[in-house]
């Protein structure tokens, strides 16, 4: 009963370093998001994808490059990371339905110093 | 203009009241529209969706006004449990757009 994981939960990374975050999902969704989450600002959609191999961007994605070979995984990643990319990551994944629920991953806590 | 701005809050109610609070959304052209709930520092979870003939689950109560482009979220008989920050969401093109969500606080 997995759902949407994320892997890591927890990251430090110094000014320059590269890493991925992955989201995976057992769900067989069609669709799937990385949004990510600063104090005031609410959930902010990066990237998203409304099946394998396609990608499209969304609010904020400068900075980040995503990937989904896989139905079942979404990838995001960070090629030079900066403070400003410190966050909360949240990864989801729906039906390809507008009124169907997104479910989310648990997050994973960024902190770029 | 944020495309979906909330009532941050902070709602500071006691047991057993009711506390109701908006959203408003910029997109005219939004399909569809949920309440997430979101405990402090976990992932968001669907409270309800939204629809234009207004809907109820238990306490909860949401309506939705198209022309004034507006979602409100009404919570009865207030629990402990109840105390979360609540997110308004829109759904554009399968893009959901959040907003900053509104913090209610159910005091003992």
């Amino acid at each position: 009963n997995a759902g949407v994981t994320q892997t890591p939960k927890f990251r430090v990374l110094k000014t320059g370093q590269s890493m991925t975050l992955l989201c995976a999902q057992d769900m067989n969704h069609e669709y799937m998001y990385w949004y990510r989450q600063d104090p005031g600002m609410g959930l902010r959609l990066i990237h998203y994808s409304v099946g394998e191999g396609t990608t499209a961007k969304g609010e904020v994605p400068d900075g980040y490059n995503v990937s989904r070979l896989k139905k079942q995984n979404f990838l995001l990643g960070l090629e030079s990371a900066a403070p400003s990319q410190t966050s909360v990551y949240f990864c989801a994944s729906s039906l390809a339905s507008l009124s169907t629920e997104a479910f989310f991953g648990q997050g994973t806590r960024l902190t770029v110093v | 203009r944020k495309e979906v701005e909330q009532d941050p809050g902070p709602f500071n109610v006691p047991e057993g009241a009711t506390v109701a609070f908006n959203c408003t959304y910029s997109n005219s052209a939004s399909q569809s529209f949920f309440w997430y709930r979101q405990d402090c520092r976990k992932e968001p979870k669907l409270l309800m969706s939204v629809y234009s003939s207004g809907n109820e689950d238990g306490r909860f109560t949401a309506q939705l006004n198209r022309a004034s482009q507006y979602i409100s979220l009404l919570i009865r008989d207030s629990k402990l449990s109840d105390s979360a920050t609540y997110l308004c969401v829109v759904n554009f093109d399968y893009k959901l757009s959040f907003g900053a969500g509104t913090t209610v606080t159910v005091r003992a």
